[in-house]
């Protein structure tokens, strides 16, 4: 799997939108991006998921530049449930491999 | 929404008991997985399950086993436990192999702790 590097803190105001960047500049072909986050003291929750096109589901947009080597999860709306410490990873899509390694990820604050 | 639902969100437990854990996943997954949580080491991959009855090994398999009987149900037993298995541990379904995405479904975890 490709590594990925994200920041390691970053803060949001609620109500605003949230940018959380990642990169990923090696990155193969077939490799897809995720998302997942881990709220304290519960388990990891995925978010989303993309290969080549920009992905927005009902919790977030993902998006991804077109040399693939960076991608940005946006939470349009933060509130305070989002403080969490945010995941990306790349990886092959299916694969008997699950060795999920989740790296240190990015510790989002949401402040009222 | 799937629902990874893990039996104990907390256990304590005494050395040398069997310790039984229990996961159930409600959207027909046919992957299940149990992972370990512990602080800079990230999650490890104990067993999954690919199917019923069917098992394999993950990254640190030493002194667990698995039992997959139902589709729905996936149990991670602690032959003889240690303290060094005090940990959080978190269960995973997903789709079957092949299918694209196959992000994976975490339960909340059980932390457990063995004294």
């Amino acid at each position: 799997d490709a590594k990925t590097t994200q920041p390691p803190s970053m803060d949001c105001a609620e109500g605003r939108a949230a940018n959380l960047p990642c990169n990923h500049s090696t990155i193969s072909g077939n490799e897809y991006v995720y998302w997942y986050r881990q709220i304290h003291s519960q388990g990891p929750q995925y978010i989303i998921h993309g290969l080549k096109n920009n992905e927005t589901n009902e919790m977030a947009s993902l998006i991804i530049t077109e040399d693939r080597k960076s991608s940005t999860l946006i939470l349009p709306h933060a509130t305070l449930r989002d403080t969490a410490v945010y995941y990306c990873i790349v990886r092959l899509p299916p694969s008997n491999d699950y060795k999920l390694s989740f790296g240190a990820g990015t510790t989002v604050t949401v402040r009222a | 929404d799937v629902k990874v639902t893990q039996s104990s969100r907390y256990l304590v437990k005494r050395t040398g008991e069997k310790v039984f854990l229990e996961c159930v996943q409600d959207m027909d997954h046919e992957n299940m997985f149990w992972y370990r949580q512990d602080p800079g080491l990230g999650l490890r991959l104990i067993y999954f399950s690919y199917d019923v009855k069917m098992k394999e090994k993950g990254d640190i398999p030493e002194g667990y086993s698995v039992s997959r009987e139902k589709k729905e149900r996936f149990s991670l037993i602690l032959e003889s436990a240690s303290t060094n298995q005090t940990s959080m541990y978190l269960c995973a379904s997903s789709k079957r192999v092949g299918q694209v995405g196959s992000p994976l479904h975490f339960g909340n975890g059980t932390r457990l702790t063995v004294t």
